[in-house]
Order: C-alpha cells, then sequence, then structure tokens
C-alpha cells in the first residue's frame, strides 16, 4: 500500500510563514498535489511538482525531492482565510491519487 | 459552468436500504473518481473510471458499486448500506490521458449517515 505522512494540525500567526511536511512511500511515483480543504467544502488543487525543485505560486510553494520521498508545501503572509486543512496526494505507478490525512492550519490573529 | 455538481447533499439512510450518490461534470473529462473521505483517515479511492464503459475498483470498493454509461454521469450505488458507509463522498473528475497534468477536480461533497 501507499504511505503518506503529514503533521495533524499546525498553528501559526497571521502575517508569518508556515511549511507544512509531507513524506511519501508509494509504489511508482507520477507527481504530488497539495490540495486545500476549508471545513465542510470540497477539496481545491493548490499546486503540483513531478519534477526536483521549488514551484512558486504567488503566497504559496511547493517544494519536491523525488529521491528523499519529501515534499512541503510553504504559506507565506499568512491569512486568516488561510485556516484549512492542506492534503498532501501522490500520483502513483497505477496513475491512482493516495491521500494523505491532511493538516490542520489555523490562523491566530 | 457548473464544473461536478453531485446529490444529495446530505442523507440520512436506515442500514440495509440501498441508494444512489449522483455526480454529473460538464467539462468533458475523461476520468471520473468516487472517494471517501473519514475523519483521520484522509480521501480514499472507492471507484473510479479512466473513460465511458470503464470502471476499476480503488482502495475500498466494498460494498459499492458504479457504472459509467456516458462522459458526464457517475453514479455510486449502495446496494445495502451499512453503518461503516457513514462517511463524505467526493466526486472528481480528470482530462486523463491528454498529456497533461491530469489534475483531478472535485464536486462538492455528499454527507451520508447511515442508521
Amino acid at each position: 500500500g501507499q504511505n503518506i505522512d503529514q503533521p495533524t494540525e499546525m498553528t501559526a500567526t497571521e502575517g508569518a510563514i508556515v511549511q507544512i511536511n509531507c513524506t511519501y512511500q508509494t509504489s511508482g511515483f507520477n507527481g504530488l498535489f497539495w490540495y486545500q480543504q476549508h471545513a465542510g467544502e470540497a477539496p481545491t488543487f493548490l499546486s503540483y511538482n513531478v519534477l526536483d525543485g521549488l514551484e512558486e505560486k504567488g503566497r504559496f510553494s511547493s517544494f519536491l525531492s523525488r529521491s528523499k520521498g519529501y515534499s512541503y508545501l510553504l504559506l507565506k503572509e499568512l491569512q486568516m482565510k488561510d485556516s484549512a486543512s492542506y492534503l498532501c496526494a501522490v500520483r502513483d505507478g497505477d496513475y491512482k491519487l493516495s491521500f494523505g490525512a491532511g493538516t490542520t492550519v489555523t490562523v491566530r490573529a | 459552468t457548473a464544473g461536478i455538481t453531485q446529490a444529495p447533499t446530505s442523507q440520512i439512510l436506515a442500514a440495509g436500504r440501498s441508494m444512489t450518490l449522483r455526480c454529473t461534470q460538464d467539462m468533458r473529462h475523461n476520468a471520473m473518481y468516487w472517494y471517501r473521505q473519514d475523519l483521520g483517515l484522509g480521501l480514499r479511492l472507492i471507484h473510479y473510471s479512466n473513460t465511458a464503459g470503464t470502471t476499476g475498483k480503488g482502495e475500498v470498493p466494498d460494498g459499492y458499486s458504479v457504472s459509467r454509461a456516458n462522459t458526464d454521469d457517475f453514479p455510486l450505488t449502495l446496494a445495502s448500506a451499512v453503518p461503516s458507509q457513514t462517511s463524505v463522498y467526493f466526486c472528481a473528475s480528470s482530462e486523463y490521458g491528454t498529456g497533461g497534468t491530469d489534475t483531478q477536480y472535485f464536486g462538492p461533497g455528499t454527507r451520508l449517515t447511515v442508521l
């Protein structure tokens, strides 16, 4: 089976930076996704990495190291609306997504 | 465009009853998926369809069935519901096979309670 680990919860202050780590062990690798999910809502796509390195998209950046089975999502200049769950998902050799349990980020004023 | 719609939004179902969760997409995506999301477990794949007319089993298929008669619709049926099927069900779709990132896009979900 697939094994995707990420912290359960993180808390940060408005305006600060938070880094959410994700480690994975999967059968094959065809890309890593980060999704944001507000309480009671659907997951929405944030970022995609398939090659090693950093992908930047506004206040959000995602990093991938395939050799280490490691990714992180960096949220900068945190805003209250960033309070949500962040899901790490890996696409395996069968081209199916396996999700981590999610990291709940709470932004405090 | 609506993207992906799911119905019903929520449902309370007696154990042993059958139910079909509906999912429709208007993006002409090839692939569609059904997930369940349970606290502490994340999203788990139930069934998928890479193209109309084909379906496959995911990680947790037991107790569920699907069909894909056309591109737009992908219903999920519980033949005889059990309390362990209480969950939030998300339908998703992706382009699949077009050479892009094949990002999956999710519907709003159906909250199902089996008593």
